[in-house]
């Protein structure tokens, strides 16, 4: 069975300084990974997906993620957050039955101005 | 293109009540996915669709069930409303395979 866990449900930051949300996944076969955004009365935005390659995914708004297969873990990080970036995140395993995401319990991040 | 959008986008029921969610995907995308958003719960699969017919389902009773029509639109039906119901409901589509999925604004539900 496949599980995807973040271990905090909260994350504050202050603008302008560096951002790092966690996420570590359990999966048998090859890990396919997903970084989702949801502001509030909204639905998912999709920021970027590690299939294969290079460990370093470069997505939308400036986030990419750190693909780890030795710490199992696709932490999603951005240089210098923004107020605007404050919202709920969620990290997904796609696995076996690629369109069955399995998501993370999220983790709220609040950027403070 | 347009986005994924779901129809109604709000609903109140009350228990015993059935209903019906409408999701329409982004043009040329025939794979169509439900999940249930909850408090409690968080975000959980309920089915995939992919060219009419279902290829992935959770673990969820039959109360839950879907369909996809030939234009690759997809309605998610829930029979016999209970309170534990109530939740956001967000329908996804992608081209299938290894693609990404994106998501509609979704359909909040109130059972009373």
């Amino acid at each position: 069975a496949q599980s995807v866990a973040q271990p905090e449900d909260q994350v504050n930051v202050a603008e302008g300084n560096p951002l790092t949300v966690k996420c570590t996944y359990s999966v048998s076969g090859n890990p396919y990974l997903f970084w989702y955004v949801q502001y509030p009365n909204r639905g998912l935005q999709f920021l970027l997906k590690y299939i294969t390659g290079d460990n370093l995914v470069k997505g939308s708004y400036g986030f990419e993620a750190e693909f780890n297969k030795s710490q199992t873990s696709f932490h999603l990080k951005k240089p210098s957050a923004l107020v605007s970036d404050s919202a709920l995140y969620f990290c997904a395993s796609g696995g076996t039955g690629f369109q069955k995401l399995v998501f993370g319990t999220g983790t709220r991040l609040l950027v403070s101005p | 293109k347009a986005g994924v959008t779901q129809t109604p986008r709000y609903l109140i029921k009350t228990r015993g009540q059935q209903v019906t969610l409408s999701c329409s995907p982004i043009s040329g995308h025939r794979s169509v996915s439900w999940y249930q958003q909850t408090p409690g719960q968080g975000l959980q699969f309920l089915f995939e669709y992919f060219s009419e017919t279902q290829r992935n389902k959770g673990n969820f009773p039959g109360r839950f069930s879907g369909r996809q029509f030939s234009n690759s639109r997809s309605e998610m039906n829930v029979s016999t409303l209970e309170l534990g119901d109530s939740a956001l409901y967000l329908c996804a589509s992608s081209l299938g395979g290894y693609e990404t999925q994106y998501f509609g604004p979704g359909t909040r539900l109130l059972v009373l």
